[in-house]
C-alpha cells in the first residue's frame, strides 16, 4: 500500500533559522508528492508539489525536491518567519483508476517559530 | 471564489444523535472526498466519489454514510454519533490526474459528548 512518514515534531525554531522537515514515502504506483500547510484554526492549503522524479516544487521560500532514489520529499526553507508557524503535511497521490483525487498523508509536523 | 464550502464549522452532538456535514464545490470537479483529522494521525480518508452517483469507501468508513446526487454536493452523514467521531472533518475536491491540486474546505470541528 501507500504510506508517508514525516519526521517527529514538534519543531521549534528561532526566526531566520534554517528549516528541514523530512518526508519519506512508499507507493504502489508512480506518485505525485505534495506539501500542505495548515495555519491555526484554518483548513489545508497546498504549499508546493512535484509530479515526477527530480522535480523541485517551490513556493513562499519553501522548496522540496522529488527524490525517487531515496523515496523522499524533504521540505526546506532557508530563513523561517514567525508567520510560518503552522502544521505541515506531506502527502502523495498515485495515478490510475479510482486512485485519482485521493491523498495519503503523513502525520503532520507542528512548526513553531519564535521571534 | 467560493471553492470548497463546508457547513457547519463547529458542532456539538450528543452520543446517538445524527447529523449531516454539508460540502459543496463550484469548480465542476469530478472527484470529491471526506477526510478526518486526528492528532498525530494526519488526515485519513473516510469516503470518496468519482462522480455523481458513484461513491466508495476509504480507510475509515465505519459510522459514516455518503451520497453524491449532483456534481456539486457531497454530504457526509453520521447516523448515530459516537465520542470516537470527535474530530475535524475536511471535504476536498479535484479533477482527474494525480498531479492535480486537491482543494480543501476550511474544516468542520465536531465534538461528540
Amino acid at each position: 500500500g501507500n504510506s508517508v512518514t514525516q519526521m517527529e515534531g514538534p519543531v521549534t525554531l528561532s526566526e531566520e533559522a534554517f528549516l528541514t522537515i523530512n518526508c519519506t514515502y512508499t507507493a504502489t504506483g508512480y506518485p505525485s508528492l505534495f506539501w500542505y500547510v495548515q495555519y491555526p484554526g484554518e483548513g489545508l492549503q497546498l504549499l508546493l508539489k512535484a509530479t515526477k522524479a527530480d522535480d523541485k516544487g517551490s513556493n513562499k521560500g519553501f522548496e522540496a525536491t522529488y527524490r525517487k532514489e531515496t523515496t523522499s520529499f524533504h521540505l526546506e526553507k532557508g530563513s523561517v518567519q514567525v508567520s510560518d508557524s503552522a502544521v505541515y503535511f506531506c502527502a502523495l497521490s498515485v495515478r490510475g483508476g479510482t486512485s485519482y483525487g485521493k491523498l495519503t498523508f503523513g502525520q503532520g509536523t507542528i512548526l513553531t517559530v519564535h521571534p | 471564489n467560493a471553492g470548497v464550502t463546508q457547513t457547519p464549522k463547529f458542532q456539538v452532538l450528543k452520543t446517538g444523535q445524527s447529523m449531516t456535514l454539508q460540502c459543496a464545490q463550484d469548480m465542476n470537479h469530478e472527484y470529491m472526498s471526506w477526510y478526518r483529522q486526528d492528532p498525530g494521525m494526519g488526515l485519513r480518508l473516510i469516503h470518496y466519489s468519482v462522480g455523481a452517483g458513484i461513491t466508495d469507501q476509504g480507510e475509515v468508513p465505519n459510522g459514516y454514510n455518503v451520497s453524491r446526487s449532483t456534481t456539486e454536493d457531497f454530504p457526509l452523514r453520521l447516523l448515530s454519533a459516537a465520542p470516537s467521531q470527535t474530530s475535524v472533518y475536511f471535504c476536498a475536491s479535484s479533477t482527474q490526474g494525480s498531479g492535480n491540486t486537491i482543494y480543501f474546505g476550511e474544516g468542520s470541528w465536531l465534538t461528540v459528548v
